[in-house]
């Protein structure tokens, strides 16, 4: 099976600029989430949705981030205005909402650079 | 929230030798605990899992032990290949996936 695809790949901009990232989850999988994984950390839970529905956006700086799901299968990140220390790596992952296993299937991620 | 501490940062081991990645929690009501590979430029991938009502669980080369009442687990990777260099990642789930900061395993030849 195709897995989890994101795009672009790369992307820089400059402080206070806007920046969108696409999600295309594994498909079937209701269950899509948004992680933020800074240069030597662990990947950080930004957002859960389950089908369009958001289950957990407690980590979400709601301020300038926004997450959606409108047909509960892509999914869009977006930031508005970036910060520097919104430089990241943004991985998208998907889940199956039936049966035993909570295995994520994680995509390649979007490297983001704010310069 | 459930914080998760992951030890060593960084371990270099001779081909053939056996790699040890301690983690620790904090939530008791974590019931599932994975462990992710992560190569250059590329997402995590999961290698092994282990639920909390089973205390030791072996794929071939890897295997994972919990230990519920200390909140601790461990990775172990025996007879190292150079194809395990990789950051590897435990995490733990109470209510979402928690990670720690991960290990940069290096696998000399």
């Amino acid at each position: 099976e195709a897995g989890v695809a994101q795009s672009p790949r790369y992307k820089i901009i400059e402080k206070r600029q806007s920046v969108a990232f696409w999600c295309n989850p594994i498909s079937g999988h209701a269950t899509l989430y948004w992680y933020q994984q800074i240069l030597g950390q662990g990947p950080k839970l930004l957002i859960q949705f389950q089908n369009n529905g958001v289950v957990d956006d407690s980590q979400l700086p709601k301020d300038r981030f926004s997450a959606e799901r409108l047909k509960g299968v892509d999914s869009t990140l977006k930031i508005q205005p970036a910060k520097l220390e919104d430089s990241a790596v943004y991985l998208c992952a998907s889940r199956q909402l039936e049966g035993p296993s909570y295995e994520q299937y994680f995509g390649p991620g979007t490297r983001l650079t704010v310069t | 929230g459930e914080n998760v501490e992951q030890h060593p940062s960084t371990l270099s081991v001779q081909e053939g030798d056996s790699a040890v990645i301690k983690c620790t929690y904090s939530d008791s009501a974590s019931n599932y605990f994975p462990w992710y590979k992560q190569e250059l430029g590329k997402g995590p991938q999961l290698i092994i899992d282990i639920r909390s009502n089973v205390g030791e669980k072996k794929d071939q080369r890897i295997a994972v032990t919990l230990n519920k009442t200390a909140k601790h687990f461990s990775l172990h990777i025996t007879e190292t290949q150079p194809e395990d260099s990789a950051v590897y990642f435990c995490a733990a789930r109470a209510y979402k996936l928690s990670f720690g900061a991960g290990t940069t395993v290096t696998v000399r030849a």
